[in-house]
């Protein structure tokens, strides 16, 4: 099957803890994207990815961080320094041939 | 900046009922539109994506369109169903932010049967 994953489904962070999601994909896609979504709102940007070794911050980079080291992997770590972490992220990918952006079925982080 | 704006924020309706979603964004210069479904927990569906120099885009039940000028679209979903209980998201991608999206913050719609 193609398509995106995201592990863990669900993520306890403990105070001063740094966590890292993954995010997976075989469609064969240059871009990833992470959001954040909070609930009753749409979704922010957080970081993207055009190409293998590069990225771009998005409209709330603080507090965290990205890889990008495979095309098929764009893992996401929440650092201490992000306060409010509690949120659903998701991640997603697109082709520039498609433009459609697929997404994947999101972590919920939780704090302790 | 881009700003994408869904009224209304919450719709039931009962099952059967032709309905009407809006999406409006404050600057026309984009690339296309797109929506999506979003069920409770869940990732996003791409529903229709509308490029920008097109009027409209269907796909089943559903029928998108787009009046890039007036900065509005619109999601009709024809002979509603419990099934289609979700919330639908638009997002545009402008052109000023390469293949960047801005999301508004969606409709959840309920369908009574």
């Amino acid at each position: 099957d193609g398509g995106i994953t995201q592990s863990p489904k669900y993520l306890f962070r403990k105070e001063g803890q740094n966590v890292t999601l993954s995010c997976e994909q075989n469609l064969n896609h240059d871009a990833m994207y992470w959001y954040r979504q909070d609930p009753g709102q749409g979704l922010r940007l957080i970081y993207y990815s055009q190409i293998v070794n590069d990225f771009q911050k998005g409209d709330i980079a603080e507090g965290y961080s990205v890889s990008r080291e495979k095309k098929e992997s764009f893992p996401l770590t929440v650092t201490s320094a992000q306060k409010n972490p509690t949120a659903f992220y998701l991640c997603a990918s697109s082709s520039s041939a498609q433009e459609t952006q697929y997404f994947g079925p999101g972590t919920r982080l939780l704090v302790l | 900046k881009q700003e994408v704006t869904q009224i209304p924020a919450a719709l039931s309706v009962p099952e059967g009922e032709n309905l009407v979603l809006n999406c409006s964004f404050t600057d026309s210069a984009i690339y296309n539109l797109q929506w999506f479904r979003q069920d409770p927990g869940k990732g996003l569906t791409s529903l229709l994506l509308i490029q920008s120099s097109q009027r409209e885009q269907t796909s089943g039940r559903l029928n998108a369109s787009l009046d890039k000028s007036s900065g509005r679209s619109t999601l009709y979903i024809a002979a509603s169903q419990p099934g289609d209980s979700a919330t639908y998201l638009c997002a545009v991608r402008p052109k000023t932010s390469g293949s960047r999206l801005t999301f508004g913050e969606g409709t959840q719609l309920t369908v009574n049967p």
